[in-house]
């Protein structure tokens, strides 16, 4: 069974520019989230999906960060405009479904760093 | 809200020799715990988690957790400990209000196994 995929590995931005993460998730897995790891730091939910629906977003800095599921499956994570402290390693993760008897699988991660 | 503090940011232990990495957690509701491992430039694997019924859960690789309601902790143990289990290991929470299966983590543990 394949994992959850992500693209880039590494991405390495100045300040004020644009960055855009993909994820896919492990087939027939309805939720999808978003989670930023700052270094030294154990991981923060930004976003959660339930197929093409926001289930919660409550963490998310909507004035630089968007996201989108567009057809349920994979998604993409935005940043515009980068700051200094937007760097972090960007994880993204599924399971079959919102209930925390359903495991959630991670990928590697996009480790973003902003110069 | 939740919480969850892992008090020990570096574990240094002997290869063979046994661990165990503290977390205590803080909830206003009924709570799932679970502990995650992060090798380096991967994604969290899950090693084991508690939902209900025993308190004492078996994990994968070896690992053990006791849930102990009254002292509010999760301490992962392991009896033996190979050079392999050297990782960054993560306790995490959730309570699944509201349908959303969000996991708060802890700052993390690095367990370091010498030879």
């Amino acid at each position: 069974e394949a994992g959850v995929a992500q693209s880039p590995r590494y991405k390495i931005i100045e300040k004020r520019q644009s960055v855009a993460f993909w994820c896919n998730p492990i087939s027939g897995h309805a939720t999808l989230y978003w989670y930023q790891q700052i270094l030294g730091q154990g991981p923060k939910l930004l976003i959660q999906f339930q197929n093409n629906g926001v289930v919660d977003d409550s963490q998310l800095p909507k004035d630089r960060f968007s996201a989108e599921r567009l057809k349920g499956v994979d998604s993409t994570l935005k940043i515009q405009p980068a700051k200094l402290e937007d760097s972090a390693v960007y994880l993204c993760a599924s399971s079959l479904g919102t209930s925390s008897y359903y495991e959630q699988y991670f990928g590697p991660g996009t480790r973003l760093t902003v110069t | 809200a939740q919480s969850v503090t892992q008090l020990d940011s570096q574990v240094p232990v002997f290869e063979e020799a046994p661990v165990e990495l503290r977390c205590n957690y803080s909830s206003s509701v009924s709570v799932y715990l679970f502990w995650y491992v992060q090798y380096p430039n991967q994604g969290l694997q899950l090693l084991l988690k508690y939902l209900s019924g025993s308190t004492l859960v078996k994990g994968i690789n070896g690992f053990e957790a006791e849930f102990n309601k009254s002292q509010t902790s999760f301490h992962l143990r392991k009896p033996s400990v190979h050079i392999s289990d050297t990782a960054e290991y993560f306790c995490a929470v959730s309570d699944s209000t509201g349908g959303g299966n969000k996991l708060t983590f802890g700052t993390g543990t690095q367990l370091k196994v010498e030879l």
